[in-house]
């Protein structure tokens, strides 16, 4: 089975400084790796996504992540991060084949000060 | 196009008492999920259908909880009766297929007193 670990509960960044989430997974075969965001009271909204392919992917709001199979590892990265980036985000691995079973990490919660 | 609909946002209940979330996905999309989530935890799937059929309820408490898509568009979830930890957001997603990123709805958040 898969698994996701989202080793920062919370992150503060200044705005206009970069960004890093960090995610790691666990899978035995080559999996969907995806980044949403949540903004307080509202549903998850797809940042990108890795299938196959080039392993940096880009996204939606400027984020990026980069695949390393080697680290297991999807981290989410934005050059500048804007004072509306602040959120809670969630990586999560899906199966490749068959019917996609997502495993969401426990978050990160973004934190941007002035 | 318009997203993933659900009602109600929000829901106060007492222990023992029942509840029904609904859900109405983007048009044309096969495949709809229902996810849990508690406060400081990523959602945690409960069940997904693929059109009308159940294809994964391995984590649904089913003495509890139910669900059903009807015709494979709308869905209901229910939970009967309901305890203090089933406090948390309902999600709803839906996919145009299985292997499809998700959408998902903006959720409904049941409190239990």
């Amino acid at each position: 089975a898969q698994s996701v670990t989202q080793p920062d509960i919370h992150i503060t960044v200044s705005e206009g400084a970069s960004l890093e989430l960090r995610c790691n997974y666990s899978y035995g075969a080559t999996p969907y790796l995806f980044w949403y965001v949540q903004s307080p009271g509202q549903g998850l909204q797809l940042l990108l996504k890795y299938f196959s392919g080039d392993t940096l992917v880009q996204g939606i709001k400027g984020f990026e992540a980069e695949f390393k199979r080697s680290q297991s590892s999807f981290n989410l990265r934005k050059p500048s991060v804007h004072w509306s980036d602040a959120a809670e985000y969630f990586c999560a691995v899906g199966a490749l084949t068959g019917f996609q079973k997502l495993v969401f990490g426990t978050g990160t919660r973004l934190l941007v000060s002035p | 196009e318009a997203g993933v609909a659900q009602s109600p946002r929000y829901k106060i209940i007492e222990k023992r008492q029942s509840v029904a979330f609904w859900c109405n996905p983007i048009s044309g999309h096969a495949t709809l999920y229902w996810y849990q989530q508690i406060l400081g935890q990523g959602p945690k799937l409960l069940i997904q259908f693929q059109n009308n059929g159940v294809v994964d309820d391995s984590q649904l408490p089913k003495d509890r909880f139910s669900a059903e898509r009807l015709k494979g568009v709308d869905s209901t979830l229910k939970i009967q009766p309901a305890k203090l930890e089933d406090s948390a957001v309902y999600l709803c997603a839906s996919s145009l297929s299985s292997n499809q990123p998700q959408h998902f709805g903006d959720g409904t958040r049941l409190s239990i007193l």
